[in-house]
């Protein structure tokens, strides 16, 4: 069964950092593209980064360039968002999902707050 | 304000067909194909259609996806009420180099 977990979220303060991971079975990761999307409280699905099979392409929303870097360990089977200066507006539901958005993990929540 | 458009809102009775539209630009549904997602409440977002009309095995064939020029439509007929959840869409943009998904549409069963 081709499974996402995600974990790392939390409550972070305001120009914290934080490091999602998310651990892929049931498929043979290094064969995709991996994504990172979030979901605010309330609200719609935003795309937030992807990352190449080999890890050599990575691309971004404008919103969290220069902030989050997206990366695999295709050793491992494993995706990471690393997070660094979060802001309020960074809090959400962060999911991963394969090249096609197909399956989705369960979301790991991320609360941005003083 | 999303790239893609969807209405916010739709609704129908058991049994009816329902649409939901997702209005783009030639730098996205133009020329790219497009994805359906359905979110049930609580839960992780699931493909409904990939490559503007196909679907996944164990999607139901009450599911149907269209699309013409810079729009794509997601159809559901005989809607049942398991069948209220968000629905989005999605496509790559070719202009942002983003893939950018729609509002979302809160299907309604009355």
């Amino acid at each position: 069964e081709v499974q996402l977990v995600e974990s790392g979220g939390g409550l972070v303060r305001p120009g914290g950092s934080l490091r999602l991971s998310c651990a892929a079975s049931g498929f043979i990761f290094s064969n995709y593209w991996m994504h990172w999307v979030r979901q605010a409280p309330g609200k719609g699905l935003e795309w937030v980064a992807n990352i190449k099979e080999d890890g050599c392409e990575t691309n971004y929303v404008d919103s969290v360039k220069g902030r989050f870097t997206i990366s695999r360990d295709n050793a491992k089977n494993s995706l990471y968002l690393q997070m660094n200066s979060l802001r309020a507006e960074d809090s959400a539901v962060y999911y991963c999902a394969r090249e096609r958005f197909d399956p989705w993990g369960q979301g790991t929540p991320v609360t941005v707050s003083s | 304000q999303s790239v893609l458009t969807q209405p916010p809102s739709a609704s129908g009775t058991p049994g009816q067909r329902v649409t939901i539209s997702c209005s783009g630009s030639s730098s996205n549904i133009g020329g790219k194909t497009v994805n359906w997602y359905q979110q049930l409440p609580g839960t992780a977002p699931k493909l409904l259609i990939y490559d503007n009309n196909q679907r996944p095995s164990g999607v139901p064939d009450r599911f149907s996806g269209s699309k013409s020029g810079t729009s794509a439509s997601l159809a559901i007929s005989g809607l049942q009420s398991e069948d209220e959840a968000d629905y989005y869409c999605v496509a790559w943009d070719n202009s942002l180099s983003n893939w950018v998904f729609g509002g979302g549409t809160k299907l309604t069963v009355l």
